[in-house]
């Protein structure tokens, strides 16, 4: 399985609501990431979780929260977010931590926020 | 500090012709480099990768880009386009050693003329 699966493709939320987006990868890769992608602009780095030990991009705000339950799973938590956080969240992985390996790419959930 | 430089946010190319998107890349020390291409609505597809060995590197499509330290190069090229070659590229680095930043390249849109 060479695959990172993301769950759900699409989501529309209120700025008042608490929602999930679900990674998986069954590649027994030790490094996840998730990234945030603007419309015709390159992804950004949000979060790195490598062996378990979870890197923050200081700029991402708190009303987005990691969480990573296992190896296999990484799960981004969103709670009273903005309209301006409308975007297509990506999730990766790669099998070599210290970002020499190539990173897989799920397809993505895109999130409205009204 | 790492970062990229894509010559062209758009390239028009017909189909059967030469296809060449342009990257240069900044780094403090001997790079990992990276092309990725993404298509509507879908996540990332790592084409090929640099890490140190061959200079010239063959990718999936028949994609492939040479390496050029002296001009600090990583141009991606096709001999002959063809019309599902059109999506968005992404030129990116990485400088390992512990870094697991991925830092990309602000896209180039390429389009296939029939």
């Amino acid at each position: 399985d060479t695959e990172v699966t993301q769950t759900p493709k699409h989501l529309v939320m209120g700025m008042t609501n608490k929602k999930s987006l679900k990674c998986e990868q069954h590649m027994g890769h030790r490094a996840m990431y998730w990234y945030k992608q603007k419309a015709k602009k390159p992804p950004e780095l949000m979060f790195v979780y490598s062996y378990e030990k979870l890197s923050i991009n200081e700029s991402v705000p708190s009303r987005f929260s990691p969480e990573c339950p296992n190896s296999s799973l990484l799960n981004l938590h969103l709670h009273a977010l903005q309209p301006e956080d409308s975007a297509l969240y990506l999730c990766a992985s790669s099998q070599e931590a210290g970002g020499r390996g190539e990173q897989f790419f799920g397809p993505g959930t895109r999130l409205t926020v009204l | 500090a790492q970062s990229v430089t894509q010559l062209g946010s758009h390239v028009s190319v017909s189909e059967g012709a030469l296809v060449l998107l342009r990257c240069n890349y900044s780094s403090s020390v001997p790079p990992y480099l990276f092309w990725y291409v993404q298509y509507p609505n879908q996540g990332l597809q790592l084409l090929l990768k640099y890490t140190s060995a061959a200079t010239l590197v063959k990718g999936i499509n028949g994609f492939e880009a040479e390496f050029k330290k002296s001009e600090t190069s990583f141009h991606l090229t096709k001999p002959s386009a063809h019309m599902s070659d059109a999506a968005e590229y992404f030129c990116a680095v990485s400088e390992g050693f512990g870094n697991e930043k991925l830092t990309f390249g602000t896209g180039t849109r390429l389009t296939i003329i029939p």
